[in-house]
């Protein structure tokens, strides 16, 4: 059972663009949705993150926008340069359950074009 | 210079071997991870220990062992018992209070011949 869903799976966007990536959760018990953006042959590593008891959070270029009650939340990346082109990856944990774990998304291609 | 080193970054595996995949961190974290990633399929996570001699399965643990002797390393054996080995591996280590940043390592891509 996926508890996170991720879409799209690919995204081609113009450099300039805006490049919104969204995500879909199950469990309630979930309090931290962070983003991460991994390079080809590298490991991901941590963008921007946010916990339920704000709507939006903003960190230069990417914002994250989170929506409780419909158990969604978005990544958006304003200006789009060829230099985003990377897999993101969204991901949550549930703080009470104790283990750390984060569930992830399956990733969104990006690819910024010139 | 802080951070997580995984080794080696290519290994290859026979048919009824097992291997060893090194995961060290020098960020005094307590918790650390391994999972592994195919495409598109995301990370799945394999086994994580949130303290020294004590580690947990993770969601796809069959055909994988760990230990955690010490707090700086987790390696990972592939063992024989795995029987589609041929992945990317990640190792990731957080401060270990709860839910919050994991950093992760390099990675380490097993290939088998």
């Amino acid at each position: 059972q996926q508890q996170v869903k991720q879409s799209p799976q690919s995204l081609i966007v113009q450099k300039g663009g805006i490049s919104i990536i969204n995500c879909a959760y199950e469990n309630t018990a979930f309090d931290y949705f962070p983003w991460y953006q991994q390079f080809p042959g590298k490991g991901p590593a941590l963008l921007i993150a946010i916990r339920p008891d704000v709507s939006e959070k903003k960190e230069g270029r990417f914002t994250i926008s989170f929506n409780k009650s419909a158990k969604q939340f978005s990544l958006h990346i304003m200006d789009s340069q060829p230099g985003d082109s990377a897999t993101y990856f969204c991901a949550a944990s549930n703080s009470g359950a104790g283990s750390y774990q984060l569930t992830f998304g399956k990733g969104t291609k990006l690819s910024v074009i010139p | 210079d802080g951070g997580i080193t995984q080794s080696p970054k290519y290994l290859f595996r026979k048919e009824g071997q097992n291997v060893t995949l090194s995961c060290e961190q020098n960020l005094n974290h307590d918790a650390m991870y391994w999972y592994r990633q195919d495409p598109g399929q995301g990370l799945r996570l394999i086994y994580y220990s949130q303290i020294v001699n004590d580690f947990q399965k993770g969601d796809i643990a069959e055909g994988y062992s760990v230990s955690r002797e010490k707090k700086e390393s987790f390696p990972l054996t592939v063992t024989s018992a795995q029987k589609n080995p041929t992945a990317f591996y990640l190792c990731a280590s957080s401060i270990g209070r709860g839910a919050e940043t994991q950093y992760f390592g390099p990675g380490t891509r097993l290939l088998v011949l």
